[in-house]
């Protein structure tokens, strides 16, 4: 059974500081989502990964991912406020299953 | 540019009352499902369907069932709601083709069940 799990589940962070979160999954698979949600919004897509290595980049933010380590990252640049928001991963099987969630919260 | 529809948006129930939750998609996908979000958590599928007159069970389909009559309608049921079941429920759609993949989803139901 899949499963995918998201560390950290919070994160505070310093406007203009770096960091990481980071998608672990359990059983193969070549395609991951990573999606990012406002408070009581709708999921917005941030990148798809397609295949091992696929490494995308918009803005402050990267995803890569390595499907032999069966982990994908996201990368935050120099944060900045704007990007406080829960950010999911998912993993694409028949099933679409999600991590829980990481709650970003950037100080200004 | 529609895209995924759900309603109602909101609804409030009161426990053993039964409703259907309706999303409509006009990008002719394959695929779609169901998620219910609860606060501070992740997306859980509920159920799901690879094509028209095909549905299955997600990580949590105990108290609901759905129906996909028609390519573009997935429906989702609680026949008798009970308080557990207040939730955000997401729907969402994909191709089952094509190079990206993408899920895509519905603005959400928010659902109180009293």
């Amino acid at each position: 059974e899949l499963k995918v799990e998201q560390n950290p589940l919070f994160l505070s962070m310093q406007e203009g500081k770096n960091y990481t979160i980071y998608c672990n999954y359990s059983t193969t698979s070549d395609r991951l989502y990573w999606y990012r949600q406002d408070p009581g919004k709708s999921l917005e897509s941030l990148f798809v990964l397609l295949s091992n290595g696929a490494v995308k980049q918009e803005g402050r933010l990267m995803a890569s991912l390595d499907t032999k380590a069966r982990l994908s990252t996201l990368h935050i640049t120099a944060a900045v406020h704007d990007l406080s928001a829960t950010y999911f991963c998912a993993v694409l099987g028949f099933k679409t299953i999600f991590g829980a969630g990481t709650r970003l919260f950037v100080k200004a | 540019n529609a895209g995924v529809t759900q309603t109602p948006k909101f609804r409030v129930l009161k426990t053993g009352q039964s409703m259907t939750l309706l999303c409509a998609q006009d990008m002719n996908h394959e695929y779609m499902y169901w998620y219910r979000q609860d606060p501070g958590m992740g997306l859980r599928l509920i159920h799901y369907s690879v094509g028209e007159g095909t549905t299955a069970k997600g990580e949590v389909p105990d108290g609901y069932n759905v129906s996909r009559l028609k390519k573009q309608n997935f429906l989702l049921g609680l026949e008798s709601a009970a308080p557990s079941q207040t939730s955000v429920y997401f729907c969402a759609s994909m191709s089952s083709g094509g190079a990206t993949g993408e899920l895509f989803f519905g603005e959400g139901s928010r659902l109180t069940v009293l």
